[in-house]
């Protein structure tokens, strides 16, 4: 099986500008999760979908919003780039059960 | 809100040695899941070991190991004979049994294995 993908891996905007980022999971997998990993924080949680609903949602600003397509592929959008969005941003996938998440490899944000 | 704590920022092992990663967590769930996982320069992460809490047996996945103690609350993860493909972020995680998918993650451990 494919493992998780995500677009684009690197990407530079300015601040003020929006951004979509997407992730596409392991194939049969119907919950993404997003998470924002800067070197000071670590991992924090954004949200989770599954089956097109968002089900998890982390403490971010409503600038950050995500969804998810019927074939469980994901989109994350950042509106009013802020230069704090800087950071790598990773998509995660299970099946949805009780199981591991499996990693994409991330998406690079710069915001100058 | 559940919290991971990873309290060594930087470690480092010589290599064929053994080094152990501490984690402690904060929960009031008495059914949840604990892993860790490894992130190596390439940024991918990886699965390295994962505990249910109802299980006792710590989990073992050939040189990792855990040491799971509910009561403390803590999930150290012992790697033996550390070999230069160790050398990564490590993250411990904790996930609920109960509400999906959100995991909560430590800041991590970075290791270093010295030849």
């Amino acid at each position: 099986k494919a493992g998780v993908t995500q677009t684009p891996r690197y990407l530079i905007k300015t601040r003020g500008q929006q951004v979509t980022l997407s992730c596409s999971p392991i194939s049969g997998h119907r919950s993404v999760s997003w998470y924002q990993q800067t070197p000071g924080q670590g991992l924090q949680f954004l949200f989770e979908y599954f089956s097109e609903t968002q089900r998890n949602k982390g403490n971010f600003p409503g600038r950050f919003s995500g969804r998810q397509f019927s074939n469980s592929r994901s989109e994350m959008n950042v509106s009013t780039l802020e230069l704090g969005d800087s950071a790598l941003y990773l998509c995660a996938s299970t099946t949805g059960g009780q199981d591991e998440q499996y990693f994409g490899p991330g998406t690079r944000l710069t915001v100058t | 809100a559940q919290t991971v704590t990873q309290s060594q920022p930087e470690m480092s092992v010589q290599e064929a040695e053994t080094v152990t990663l501490s984690c402690t967590y904060d929960t009031s769930e008495s059914d949840y899941y604990l892993f860790w996982y490894k992130q190596p320069p390439s940024r991918q992460m990886i699965l390295v070991i994962r505990q249910e809490a109802y299980k006792q047996q710590n989990a073992t996945e050939n040189r990792f190991s855990v040491n799971f103690q509910k009561a403390a609350k803590s999930f150290s993860l012992k790697i033996s004979d550390s070999q230069l493909g160790d050398a990564a972020m490590y993250f411990c995680a904790y996930r609920s049994f109960n509400t999906g998918n959100q995991f909560y993650f430590g800041t991590g451990t970075s290791l270093t294995v010295i030849p």
